[in-house]
């Protein structure tokens, strides 16, 4: 069965600390494909990345970066220098692609507070 | 660049009644999928068509309906609307499956609201 864990409900940090969102995924299946996604307290959902279980090269992307290990199962994601704007809760998911439907299994979520 | 549109983005209904919420994929995309989303949870996969034929079905209670029309576009219809229904309802949608992205991009949802 496949499985997203985020086991941080909440964190919270003062502007400009770094943070780092951990996930942790289960899955048989060599090939499969995570995701991050923010949800701001106005509620979209907004498609933050991609990583693919073939590729295991992280990712920078400004002030975001993404660790992928599959040695451990996990896709951490850090935010260097906080910033208020980034409070929102995150969720980390898991896709088999094809082979599920193309379906997302979703972490139950990681709110994020940056307080200034 | 053109989003996932979702229509209205508000909604009250009372108990028992009836309710149609909409969704316009981005331009080139043929799956989508819907989504409920209750207070402090992780979105529900309801249901999902693939060029207009349902492709997967989730946790959609029997109440509801929802078909991919020729222009793609989506409409979920709700009836015999629950106090339980209130909820988040998002519309994503991705990419075709010859060179699909994976990827699910995600309307802005509708606040579904019953009294």
């Amino acid at each position: 069965a496949q499985k997203v864990t985020q086991a941080q409900t909440e964190i919270s940090v003062v502007e400009k600390e770094d943070v780092t969102l951990d996930c942790v995924y289960e899955t048989r299946d060599t090939t499969y494909y995570l995701f991050w996604y923010k949800q701001p307290p106005s509620g979209e959902l907004v498609f933050l990345i991609r990583r693919n279980s073939f590729d295991e090269q992280n990712e920078i992307s400004g002030r975001y970066s993404w660790n992928f290990q599959k040695s451990t199962s996990s896709f951490n994601f850090t935010i260097t220098a906080s910033q208020v704007v980034d409070s929102a809760v995150y969720f980390c998911a898991l896709s088999l692609g094809m082979d599920s439907n193309y379906q997302l299994i979703w972490g139950a979520g990681t709110k994020l507070i940056i307080k200034p | 660049a053109a989003g996932v549109i979702q229509s209205p983005r508000h909604l009250i209904k009372e108990k028992r009644e009836t309710a149609t919420l909409k969704c316009y994929p981005i331009p080139r995309h043929d799956t989508v999928y819907w989504y409920q989303q209750g207070p402090g949870q992780d979105p529900q996969f309801l249901i999902s068509f693939y060029e207009k034929m349902q492709s997967d079905k989730g946790s959609i209670p029997d109440r509801f309906s929802a078909q991919q029309f020729s222009d793609y576009h989506s409409e979920l219809n709700m009836s015999s609307l629950e106090l339980g229904d209130s909820a988040l309802y998002f519309c994503a949608s991705s990419s075709g499956r010859q060179k699909p992205t994976y990827e699910q991009y995600f309307g802005p949802g509708t606040r579904l609201t019953v009294t």
